[in-house]
């Protein structure tokens, strides 16, 4: 069965801290995975999106990887500040049985900053 | 920046009633999806939309539902009998084209069926 799952459910940290929040899939076939960040009440907006060669890639301070093989990949947040306390969400895009993408989304987790 | 908008962003009704949520594309993009989110839950796909017909749609996407593109700029969901587990952020989201792939979000509209 095809599922994301993310960890933690919840993390609160102190502003300026590092952190890192994990994605783990069983989609299969794998198209793509990417990390989007939801402001409560507010619609997803795309982070970084990364294919199966990819291992890394980077948007300001957000830092995503992939490890394909294990189907594990990870969001790393450097210098956290108040604006980034968020949902983080982990979607996975495969194929159906009939061809067609579909996106696989996980629960996400959610950050909050604290100062 | 262009931006997707949906209205309105909030909605009340009645169980029973027709709602019709509408969102604005981005002018420049050619296919368009429906979301939505019970609170505390995942983001389920319910429909996607190109070139004026519906090209994918999930289980939860059954008779009540329907969607179209009536002007060529607005792009709507209706809910012809709104259930009590209507109640949901319902997200638009469109996509300039298929090699692009990153779908840019509306803000949603948050219906509450009463």
């Amino acid at each position: 069965k095809n599922q994301v799952e993310q960890s933690p459910q919840s993390l609160i940290i102190l502003e300026g801290k590092n952190c890192t929040l994990q994605c783990n899939y069983t989609v299969s076939p794998f198209s793509n995975l990417r990390w989007y960040k939801q402001d409560t009440g507010r619609g997803p907006v795309s982070l970084t999106i990364m294919t199966f060669s990819e291992n890394t890639k980077s948007n300001g301070r957000y830092t995503a990887t992939l490890d394909a093989d294990t189907k594990q990949s990870s969001l790393h947040i450097t210098a956290s500040q108040l604006s980034d306390s968020a949902s983080y969400i982990c979607v996975v895009s495969g194929f159906n049985a009939g061809n067609n993408r579909k996106l696989i989304w996980g629960l996400g987790t959610s950050l909050a900053v604290n100062p | 920046e262009p931006e997707v908008t949906q209205t309105p962003s909030h909605q009340v009704t009645q169980m029973g009633q027709e709602v019709i949520l509408r969102c604005v594309p981005i002018s420049n993009h050619l296919y368009f999806y429906w979301y939505r989110q019970i609170l505390g839950q995942k983001v389920e796909f319910l429909v996607s939309f190109y070139n004026n017909e519906i090209s994918e749609k999930s289980e939860i996407f059954d008779d009540q539902f329907s969607v179209e593109r009536p002007d060529g700029s607005n792009f709507t969901l209706k809910i012809r009998s709104t259930k009590l587990e209507d109640s949901a952020m319902y997200f638009c989201a469109t996509l300039r084209d298929r090699g692009t792939d990153t779908q840019y979000f509306g803000p949603g509209t948050r219906l509450t069926v009463l």
